[in-house]
């Protein structure tokens, strides 16, 4: 099982319609996830950052957490073209100095 | 206030040769972190420091090594690189250690030859 899991996509969502994207996680340690958007040929940005069970709104994006079935998702509402980007999936691991991404999800808003 | 910049932003080397990777961190930050990303993949984690010292360490061979200076300045090298190395190097700062709150440079894109 793989530390961090992500599907890869890509996920097509039209501008405008909500678009939900998954990470499953396997440390039961872990405490604080995050989420990093990377657009093609940068680097990854963090946008949201999530500690405790439930949903934490920022904008037009809402994270959510569940750890007992260690699953934590991310909503983007009212999608738009400039939300087109890899969407990446973060965990520090309890046991070690280091924080796992997962593979990523490729996010396309079709206009 | 600067951001964590990283040097060279490009390079193209040979298999078996060695290569040096720069970073300098956001200004007051104390951590930094290397990581792999290869086209299509997430970033793997290679090390952190933290206050000079090695605080973790991802699966990679004992080729790639770092260390972080007084200034918590960092360098990743790769000794007898392969075509395998081939990607972009990330580095990212946080303030402290065990945090997800990376803050990422724009990278050196390694091509091995």
């Amino acid at each position: 099982q793989k530390e961090v899991e992500q599907n890869s996509g890509p996920l097509s969502v039209p501008e405008g319609a909500i678009a939900s994207l998954n990470c499953t996680y396997s440390d039961r340690g872990s405490q604080s996830f995050f989420w990093y958007r990377q657009y093609s040929g940068k680097s990854p940005e963090l946008i949201m950052s999530i500690y405790s069970n439930g949903d934490k709104e920022d904008g037009r994006f809402t994270a959510q957490l569940n750890k007992a079935s260690q699953y934590v998702s991310l909503l983007i509402r009212d999608s738009q073209p400039s939300d087109s980007a890899t969407y990446l999936c973060a965990v520090p691991y309890s046991s070690a100095s280091k924080i796992i991404f997962g593979s990523g999800t490729r996010l396309s808003i079709r206009p | 206030d600067a951001g964590v910049t990283q040097s060279p932003t490009h390079l193209i080397k040979t298999r078996g040769q060695q290569v040096t990777l720069r970073c300098s961190p956001i200004s007051g930050h104390k951590s930094v972190s290397w990581y792999q990303q290869v086209l299509g993949q997430g970033p793997q984690f290679i090390f952190q420091y933290y206050e000079k010292e090695e605080r973790g360490r991802g699966n990679f061979p004992d080729r790639f090594s770092a260390r972080q200076f007084p200034n918590y300045s960092s360098e990743l090298n790769v000794n007898a690189l392969l075509l395998g190395d081939s990607a972009l190097y990330l580095c990212a700062s946080s303030p402290g250690t065990n945090t997800g709150e990376l803050f990422f440079g724009e990278g050196s894109r390694l091509t091995v030859l």
